[in-house]
């Protein structure tokens, strides 16, 4: 059970495009839903907590009009990179914290960004 | 803040060797902490957990003990196998009641034939 995808599991894109990712929660509900963003060789960086039906919270440094997050339903929430530039290029991962269990995040198998 | 501090990688061992990967934090409150594994190209799984002083989470032969007075909570594994070759997060939770995990930097385990 718990059980988070991902999808796309990579993607290239052109600079100056946008590009969405899909988190999903397979066998649960998820109220709040998170998105990190790995660099090599580092730990995760928290972006944003996102929450079901409401905006979603953004770390310091974060600009929310670049990375739109919209968590729609208890099992979907989208990360859209917009105007993507070469810097964005990194791994993106979601993980999702199931309904009445605030103890523990279920983590997706992310997300690898190159923009070109 | 709270914080996690993790030994610097990567660690290279030859397969069957004792494997330990240290862990300190820093954090105000009574956290839960956390080992997780990341192997290439995915996302993290969690590995063992302890939520309190002198748990000891275990999981696929490693270990690791919620150490309260030295603030620390080390991995072991008695005999490492190059499949447990991956980088591995420890993290901790806080009981502030936003249960957030904080992440260390993470240790990268490369294990030899």
């Amino acid at each position: 059970g718990a059980v988070v995808s991902q999808h796309p599991s990579w993607v290239i894109c052109k600079s100056g495009t946008s590009v969405k990712i899909e988190c999903r929660s397979l066998d649960f509900q998820a109220t709040t839903m998170f998105w990190y963003r790995q660099f090599p060789k580092q730990s995760l960086m928290l972006m944003a907590t996102s929450n079901e039906g409401s905006k979603a919270t953004y770390e310091q440094g974060v600009e929310k009009d670049k990375f739109l997050i919209n968590h729609a339903s208890l099992t979907l929430s989208t990360l859209t990179v917009t105007s993507a530039h070469p810097e964005d290029s990194s791994f993106y991962i979601c993980s999702a914290r199931e309904t009445g269990n605030p103890y523990e995040q279920y983590f997706g198998p992310g997300t690898r960004l190159t923009v070109t | 803040g709270d914080s996690v501090t993790q030994m610097e990688g990567p660690v290279t061992l030859s397969e069957e060797a004792f494997l330990t990967i240290n862990c300190t934090y820093t954090a105000t409150g009574y956290p839960s902490l956390f080992w997780y594994v990341q192997y290439p190209g995915e996302g993290l799984q969690l590995l063992l957990k302890a939520t309190k002083a002198d748990d000891k989470g275990s999981n696929k032969g490693f270990e690791a003990t919620y150490r309260k007075e030295t603030t620390s909570f080390h991995l072991e594994k008695g005999s490492v196998q190059v499949s447990d070759s991956a980088v591995y997060f420890c993290a901790l939770s806080d009981g502030g009641g936003s249960y957030i995990p904080t992440f260390g930097r993470g240790t990268s385990l490369i294990v030899h034939p």
